[in-house]
């Protein structure tokens, strides 16, 4: 089956980016999705990008997909203490259905 | 519009009872999904309805797991017997278009 692969902590000092990198398997993947996971809590969707887009950007996130690579990355801008949380990528598959998701990435803002 | 609503939100069992969840998705939503998630990983899909029927159920342990959907809005998901291995959070999900969303999710502890 379709395999996410992320690194596990990230750790960086308030105001400065953050960039969360992540890696799958799937070429035929349509979507690819970031969401966010407080402690106690249920999975936020904070964006999504369509394979055949390079770059999506909406406010302090950026997401660069590089689909040759099968590389996916979600950049945030001027990191924030309330961003410490657990950051998942979930990939699509190739049809619109369940979400494949790696191990997440602790991110741990330091002020 | 409100979110995907879970209950109970915590639950402790001892081993070889039973248990059973309930999930609310959001409104008009027709694709409502349960995923596992043990501690330290990421979701994993156990199964996937459209509207009241089955689509994916292939990771759905059966003899102890079962899942319905009655009149194609609210779910239940049932785990009997219990057994250790199955301490984890339980989360529901519902989509529309592309976008998936969680709910807050129900921690099971199997003692």
């Amino acid at each position: 089956g379709e395999d996410v692969e992320q690194s596990l902590f990230l750790s960086v000092r308030e105001g400065d980016s953050s960039v969360i990198n992540c890696t799958y398997t799937d070429s035929s993947s349509t979507y690819l999705y970031w969401y966010k996971q407080e402690p106690g809590a249920g999975l936020q969707l904070l964006t999504y990008i369509f394979s055949n887009m390079d770059m999506k950007q909406d406010q302090r996130l950026t997401v660069l997909l590089n689909k040759k690579d099968k590389h996916l990355s979600l950049r945030i801008a001027d990191t924030q203490t309330g961003d410490s949380a657990i950051y998942f990528c979930g990939d699509g598959g190739s049809t619109l259905g369940r979400l494949y998701f790696g191990r997440g990435t602790q991110l741990t803002v330091w002020p | 519009e409100a979110g995907v609503a879970q209950s109970p939100r915590y639950k402790i069992i001892e081993k070889r009872q039973s248990v059973a969840f309930w999930c609310n998705p959001i409104s008009g939503h027709a694709t409502l999904y349960w995923y596992q998630q043990i501690l330290g990983q990421g979701p994993k899909l156990l199964i996937q309805f459209q509207n009241n029927g089955v689509v994916d159920d292939s990771q759905l342990p059966k003899d102890r797991f079962s899942a319905e959907r009655l009149k194609g809005v609210d779910s239940t998901l049932k785990i009997q017997p219990a057994k250790l291995e199955d301490s984890a959070v339980y989360l529901c999900a519902s989509r529309r278009g592309n976008e998936q969303y969680f709910g807050p999710g129900t921690r099971l502890t199997v003692t």
